[in-house]
């Protein structure tokens, strides 16, 4: 089945500083790639997801990236903020006959230091 | 703001009883994703629904758990005989389009067996 590995485990930058987070996927049939932001007691919230058909997506500050040959896909995060402080996962479909569902990797949590 | 809700938010419960989570989801959404989350961990597939069909399974899904969903809206899921293992976070996500167009989670329940 799908595999989805995700790393840093932890990672800490200057207020300012960019964070980039990288994740490589196992099924070279997942099409689509999401990355959810998850907050102290709270679900994960989607933020920005990236199909297999494009290579690169910016929304504001974040931008993600994927090498589909290497099956490699990344975060990045510009001019980080406090509010950046949470636990990031990336994410693969596996899509199984009638079925799909998102497989997670293990999150990095990004602390921002004033 | 009609998001996905689950209740209780917490549950503390002594080892060997039975718990009951209920699932919300956005109304127009007929997709039910069911997940648990340990510390430190990415959230992992337990089941899914599309409509009142329990379309798959994981095998984390041992004899002792059982999901509904009666009328395609609201789902529960039950932990039987729960063991300390069971201690988790777990997290209901709703979804019109399917997994290749991103869930939206709920708050999640946190389960501790004591």
């Amino acid at each position: 089945g799908e595999n989805v590995e995700q790393h840093p485990s932890t990672l800490s930058v200057q207020e300012g500083d960019s964070a980039v987070i990288k994740c490589t996927y196992s099924d070279s049939a997942s099409n689509y790639f999401p990355w959810y932001k998850q907050e102290l007691g709270k679900g994960p919230q989607l933020i920005i997801d990236i199909r297999s058909n494009v290579g690169e997506k910016k929304d504001q500050r974040i931008a993600v990236t994927l090498n589909k040959t290497a099956k490699h896909f990344s975060l990045h995060i510009t001019e980080t903020q406090p509010e950046d402080s949470a636990v990031y996962f990336c994410a693969a479909t596996l899509s199984e006959s009638s079925a799909s569902k998102i497989i997670f990797g293990s999150g990095t949590r990004l602390s921002i230091r004033p | 703001d009609t998001g996905v809700s689950q209740n209780p938010r917490h549950k503390i419960t002594k080892r060997g009883q039975n718990v009951t989570f209920r699932c919300d989801p956005i109304s127009e959404h007929n997709r039910l994703y069911w997940y648990r989350q340990t510390l430190g961990q990415g959230p992992e597939f337990l089941t899914y629904f599309q409509n009142e069909a329990q379309l798959e399974k994981s095998r984390l899904l041992s004899d002792r758990f059982s999901a509904e969903r009666p009328k395609g809206s609201f789902s529960t899921l039950e932990i039987q005989r729960t063991e300390q293992g069971d201690s988790a976070m777990y997290l209901c996500a709703s979804s019109l389009r399917g997994a290749n167009y991103g869930y939206t989670f709920g708050s999640g329940t946190r389960l501790t067996v004591v």
